[in-house]
C-alpha cells in the first residue's frame, strides 16, 4: 500500500519570504514522488517530480523539492514566495515496485498555501 | 499544445439518473486516468486505460462505475443510479505511455453535483 501526508492544512507566509510545504510519504519500495499545483476551480497543474537521482529536483515558476529517503519526506520549497503562488498544493506517490499493471498515484489531502501581501 | 479537456464541466442531475462524464486527452497520449475529488480532500484514483483496455479499475467504487474508451482515445466515464453521495469533482489524466515515471497531466475535471 502507499500513503502520502501532508501534516499541514494551510501555511501561511508573507511575500518575499521562504516558503515550505511539507510532504511525507509510505511505500513498499521505491517512490516516484509529485507536486501538483491547484488554482479556484481548475485542475491539478504538475509542478514537479523525484525520480531518481539528485535528491534536490527543480521545477517550474521556482519551486523545487528535495527527497530525503531517510526521513521518508518530500517538501516543497520556494526561495521567495509570490502572492500568485496563493493556491492549494497536492503531494503524490506511486510505488516504483508496483509492477506495469497499476500507475495511479496516491495523493495528499492537499495544503492550503496562503501568500500574504 | 491543446490540454487533457473534459464535458461538460459542470453536470447536476437527479438521484437514481445515468450520467456520463467525457474526456478527452491529450493527442498522441496511450495512457488515461479517471480520479475522483471530493470537498476538501485529494484525488482518489478510480481506472486506468492504457490504449483501448482497462489496465487497472482497482478504484471504481462499486459496479454502478464503469468507464470505456473503445478507440483508445477518448475516454467515457459511466454513473448508473447516481446516489448523492456520487457527487465530487471528476478529474481525467492522461500520460504518454506505459511507464510508471510518466508525468500525468490533468484536465479542468467536470463538477458533479446529485441532488
Amino acid at each position: 500500500a502507499q500513503s502520502v501526508a501532508q501534516p499541514e492544512d494551510q501555511v501561511n507566509v508573507a511575500e518575499g519570504n521562504p516558503l515550505t510545504v511539507k510532504c511525507t510519504y509510505s511505500v513498499s519500495g521505491n517512490p516516484y514522488l509529485f507536486w501538483y499545483v491547484q488554482y479556484p476551480n481548475r485542475g491539478l497543474q504538475f509542478l514537479l517530480k523525484y525520480i531518481t537521482g539528485d535528491n534536490l529536483v527543480k521545477g517550474s515558476y521556482g519551486f523545487e523539492a528535495e527527497f530525503n529517503k531517510s526521513q521518508t519526506s518530500f517538501h516543497l520549497k520556494k526561495p521567495s514566495a509570490l502572492v500568485s503562488d496563493s493556491a492549494l498544493y497536492f503531494c503524490a506517490v506511486r510505488d516504483a515496485d508496483s509492477g506495469a499493471g497499476s500507475y495511479q498515484l496516491t495523493f495528499g489531502k492537499g495544503t492550503k498555501l496562503s501568500v500574504i501581501p | 499544445g491543446a490540454g487533457v479537456s473534459q464535458t461538460p464541466s459542470n453536470k447536476v442531475t437527479e438521484k437514481g439518473k445515468y450520467v456520463e462524464l467525457r474526456c478527452d486527452p491529450i493527442s498522441g497520449h496511450t495512457a488515461l486516468y479517471w480520479y475522483r475529488q471530493s470537498l476538501g480532500q485529494g484525488p482518489e484514483f478510480l481506472i486506468y486505460f492504457q490504449g483501448t483496455g482497462a489496465a487497472d479499475d482497482s478504484g471504481l467504487p462499486n459496479d454502478r462505475f464503469f468507464a470505456v474508451r473503445p478507440e483508445g482515445s477518448v475516454s467515457t466515464l459511466k454513473i448508473q443510479r447516481t446516489e448523492r453521495g456520487d457527487s465530487a469533482v471528476y478529474l481525467c489524466a492522461s500520460s504518454e505511455g506505459g511507464h510508471g515515471t510518466d508525468t500525468q497531466y490533468f484536465g479542468p475535471g467536470t463538477r458533479l453535483t446529485v441532488l
